[in-house]
């Protein structure tokens, strides 16, 4: 069964370095999305992304986010200057079509940690 | 925001079924009801959803009251891979590419006892 990967499974980083999170979306799904989990706390949406343009942001996704999908399999996460607070599982989904009844696929996620 | 209200956690035997509540009472008519589950750390897991009609598959039954109000996830035979946080979430749906984002509350975490 197809799945959507995510690399790495654990980045450590310091503090002010930019960070760089990979996914792999399902072939031929078309939106794709990037959650995060802080330790302990609930899946947070942070932005969604359709036909090379973000769709929709989260307040957690300011500046110091980006999104990427470079060469039309890799779905990127950019944190310019990581804080301290950044330290979270990150997760990438996507979603096949544009059919309500359809649903988001999730990866394993990236667990990343700022220090 | 999350428009739905679970327990915080349940426990179930081994065997046995297991039925998770979740209260949604201010959904709209053009939303869905989705189950999802996370395991440990692990990505959210999709399990089962429907809008009107009680559904059923491999994993689980969903049952949602005629005044669409409330649902019931039934897991009929629990084992101890079962074990995790179970996630109900309404979802719109329409043409807006956004409408398919998803909004996580707590959950109910469902340990099943050996």
């Amino acid at each position: 069964e197809p799945e959507v990967t995510q690399t790495p499974s654990h980045q450590v980083t310091q503090m002010g370095q930019e960070v760089i999170l990979r996914c792999v979306p399902i072939s031929n799904h078309l939106y794709f999305y990037w959650y995060r989990q802080i330790l302990g706390q609930k899946v947070e949406f942070l932005v969604s992304f359709y036909n090379n343009e973000i769709s929709e942001k989260s307040e957690i996704f300011d500046d110091q986010f980006s999104v990427e999908r470079p060469d039309g399999s890799n779905f990127t996460l950019k944190i310019r200057s990581t804080k301290l607070e950044d330290s979270a599982m990150y997760f990438c989904a996507s979603y096949p079509t544009s059919r309500d009844t359809d649903t988001q696929y999730f990866g394993p996620g990236t667990r990343l940690t700022v220090l | 925001d999350a428009k739905t209200t679970q327990p915080p956690s349940m426990d179930c035997a081994e065997g046995r079924a297991a039925n998770l509540p979740c209260n949604h009472s201010t959904i709209s008519g053009n939303e869905y009801v989705y189950w999802y589950r996370q395991i440990h750390s692990q990505g959210p897991q999709y399990i089962i959803h429907g809008l009107k009609n009680n559904e059923t598959n491999e994993m689980a039954s969903l049952i949602i009251t005629e005044d669409r109000k409330s649902s019931t996830l039934i897991l009929p035979h629990a084992t101890l891979r079962d074990t995790a946080v179970y996630y109900c979430i309404v979802r719109p749906w329409g043409s807006k590419t956004g409408a398919n984002n998803l909004f996580f509350g707590t959950g109910t975490r469902l340990t099943v006892i050996p």
